[in-house]
């Protein structure tokens, strides 16, 4: 159980075009999902939380207008990385809270991005 | 806002020896402290929890400690095996709804066959 899945697995893409990233739960629901970004031997930043129905919460520093997030249901969250740039090539993961829990945060198994 | 330490940031141990990482944290009012465990080009695996009501939890070889008044928990694992290497992340919970988590910078585990 509690399973999160993330498409595409990694992706390249040009500088200035834009990547969506699907993040699924596939055996439960969830309300809150989260997206996270994480160079390379550094830890897990959080960028937003996002919630079903609801416009995300983005993290000071985050650009919303640049990392578009929408939660269209309670097992779908998908992040757009607009305009994408070099600087964006990243290893963006996902988690997802079991609406039934009330903390556990299950992870995806990530999204590698290389923007050339 | 909630500050979470993690030592140390490498760790090498033998196989069938104990490890011990140990995260402190800021802010008193969190309440849940998940541990997870991350191998190459892969997402964090939780492996174990803890919350502010319970002082020790334990499954299997690996156990989690919990000192409030210190605002400090440990991760044990023990009767380590090759496959136990990876890096290994603390967490405390943010409260205000979200259940936002914090995480430590990570201990690089390396267990020797």
């Amino acid at each position: 159980g509690a399973v999160v899945s993330q498409h595409p697995s990694w992706v390249i893409c040009k500088s200035g075009t834009s990547v969506k990233i699907e993040c699924r739960s596939l055996d439960f629901q969830a309300t809150t999902m989260f997206w996270y970004r994480q160079f390379p031997k550094q830890s897990l930043m959080l960028m937003a939380t996002s919630n079903e129905g609801s416009k995300a919460t983005y993290e000071q520093g985050v650009e919303k207008d640049k990392f578009l997030i929408n939660h269209a249901s309670l097992t779908l969250s998908t992040l757009t990385v607009t305009s994408a740039h070099p600087e964006d090539s990243s290893f963006y993961i996902c988690s997802a809270r079991d609406v039934r829990a009330s903390s556990e945060q299950y992870f995806g198994p990530g999204t590698r991005l290389t923007v050339t | 806002g909630e500050n979470v330490e993690q030592h140390p940031s490498t760790l090498s141990v033998q196989e069938g020896d104990s490890a011990v990482i140990k995260c402190t944290y800021s802010d008193s009012a969190s309440n849940y402290f998940p541990w997870y465990k991350q191998e190459l080009g892969k997402g964090p695996q939780l492996i174990i929890d803890i919350r502010s009501n319970v002082g020790e939890k334990k499954d299997q070889r690996i156990a989690v400690t919990l000192n409030k008044t210190a605002k400090h928990f440990s991760l044990h694992i023990t009767e380590t095996q090759p496959e136990d290497s990876a890096v290994y992340f603390c967490a405390a919970s943010i409260q205000g709804g979200s259940e936002k988590l914090v995480f430590g910078k990570g201990t690089k585990l390396t267990v020797n066959p």
